[in-house]
């Protein structure tokens, strides 16, 4: 069936500094992709949506350009956050949006992002 | 706008146990409503849908009944096993093509042998 393998799993990094989370589509091409966003406790809130070879649309109250989202091929689909803070501490995941499952969505296993 | 509450978690039950997990939905129009579960270290994967008013989703033998007069979508399983822990997602989308998922907060299922 269709995979989305998404790395790292978990990442931690110094305030300040970016980090780059990748979504790759396995076996099917991803010309979809959703970007979500899981703080403690909250639920899973859709931070931006990516077609392939065009620019993102994000949610309303989502910086542009701390969430920086790149989708140039139908296989890869990358978040970076930008100058992150402790505040960007949070759960991410990325969803395809693939023909091959019953609900039309591939989803990674996710990435725990801690800023100190 | 759309939006969906779960109830409180973490949830431990002992195996063989029954299982409820509430769900309940705001939304416009006749969203369809999902289930999805995320084991540790996988991605989410849908689990079981409803698409219309008093349609029963069912798989694994867990099931949630789409009920429009009191808009819940409860999950429900006669028998837990220590494989379904996991993490459960409630879920909706509204009509329409280019419709986005709405989800729930999740909730930790642990299952005691």
């Amino acid at each position: 069936g269709a995979v989305v393998s998404q790395h790292p799993s978990w990442v931690i990094c110094k305030s300040g500094t970016s980090v780059k989370i990748e979504c790759r589509s396995l076996d099917f091409q991803a010309t979809t992709m959703f970007w979500y966003r899981q703080f403690p406790k909250q639920s899973l809130m859709l931070m931006a949506t990516s077609n392939e070879g065009s620019k993102a649309t994000y949610e309303q109250g989502v910086e542009k350009d701390k969430f920086l989202i790149n989708h140039a091929s139908l296989t890869l689909s990358t978040l970076t956050v930008t100058s992150a803070h402790p505040e960007d501490s949070s759960f991410y995941i990325c969803s395809a949006k693939s023909d091959g499952t019953k609900d039309g969505y591939t989803f990674g296993s996710g990435t725990r992002l801690t800023v100190v | 706008g759309n939006s969906v509450t779960q109830m409180e978690g973490p949830v431990t039950l002992s195996e063989e146990a029954f299982l409820t997990i509430n769900c309940t939905y705001t939304a416009t129009g006749y969203p369809s409503l999902f289930w999805y579960v995320q084991y540790p270290g996988e991605g989410l994967q849908l689990l079981l849908k409803a698409t219309k008013a008093d349609d029963k989703g069912s798989n694994k033998g867990f099931e949630a009944t789409y009920r429009k007069e009191t808009t819940s979508f409860h999950l429900e399983k006669g028998s837990v096993q220590v494989s379904d822990s996991a993490v459960y997602f409630c879920a909706l989308r509204g009509p329409g093509a280019n419709s986005k998922l709405t989800f729930g907060k999740g909730i930790t299922l642990s299952v005691r042998p």
